[in-house]
């Protein structure tokens, strides 16, 4: 199974703050890689796939990279409705696992 | 609009088994794959299963193959879960979720949940 970590797990900013969020998976995975935002007592939201594109409806200040083992999610000028918890998932290979979460709280 | 409901959770007694649904509407069910995401309290996202557009392939974690079988009924735009030899570790909010295409992709739409709670 292919294992994915997030880093860090969790991260205090400020509004107005550019906030970057890593993923790495134990082995490539192209760029089979998703990135969901999860408010507390709500349901997951994709805001990107395949890495790099932007679901429709998300905001332009979400964007993702990366390729490979690496991917990360960044947030160009963080809102008050962004303070989440990220998670990745790849979908490379079954079991398409999740990453462990970031939480992104308000400092 | 496109919307998935799931239903079928509540208590069962460890050993025993739950059946759950998910009712797709708003989209053509037929033409996408379909998951099984669960979230233990206070935990992250777990996924369970996939089962193709046209429900003859499946996959599954390791953690659940041989208990959970998953199935769909295209006909009645309906996903299910059958859930066996449950245990407290399954104890979970249980997602059903579209995949954006037919596998391979984002899960782009999410039901609300179904709490399925294992303990005597």
């Amino acid at each position: 199974d292919i294992q994915m970590t997030q880093s860090p797990s969790s991260l205090s900013a400020s509004l107005g703050d550019r906030v970057t969020i890593t993923c790495r998976a134990s082995q490539s995975i192209s760029n089979y890689l998703n990135w969901y935002q999860q408010k507390p007592g709500k349901v997951p939201k994709l805001l990107i796939y395949a890495a790099s594109s932007l679901q429709s409806g998300v905001p332009s200040r979400f964007s993702g990279s990366g390729s490979g083992t690496d991917f990360t999610l960044t947030i160009s000028s963080l809102q008050p409705e962004d303070f989440a918890t990220y998670y990745c998932q790849q979908v490379y290979s079954t079991p398409y696992t999740f990453g462990p979460g970031t939480k992104l709280e308000i400092k | 609009q496109v919307q998935l409901v799931e239903s079928g959770g509540g208590v069962v007694q460890p050993g025993g088994s739950l059946s759950l649904s998910c009712a797709a509407s708003g989209f053509t069910f037929s033409t996408y794959g379909m998951h099984w995401v669960r979230q233990a309290p206070g935990k992250g996202l777990e996924w369970l299963t996939f089962i193709q557009y046209d429900g003859i392939n499946k996959w599954y974690v390791d953690s659940v193959k041989g208990r959970f079988d998953v199935s769909r009924d295209n006909s009645r735009n309906t996903l299910h879960l059958q859930m066996d030899s449950l245990r407290a570790e399954d104890t979970a909010v249980y997602y059903c979720a579209k995949d954006r295409a037919k596998g391979n992709n984002g899960l782009d739409v999410w039901g609300p949940g179904t709490t399925v709670t294992v303990s005597s």
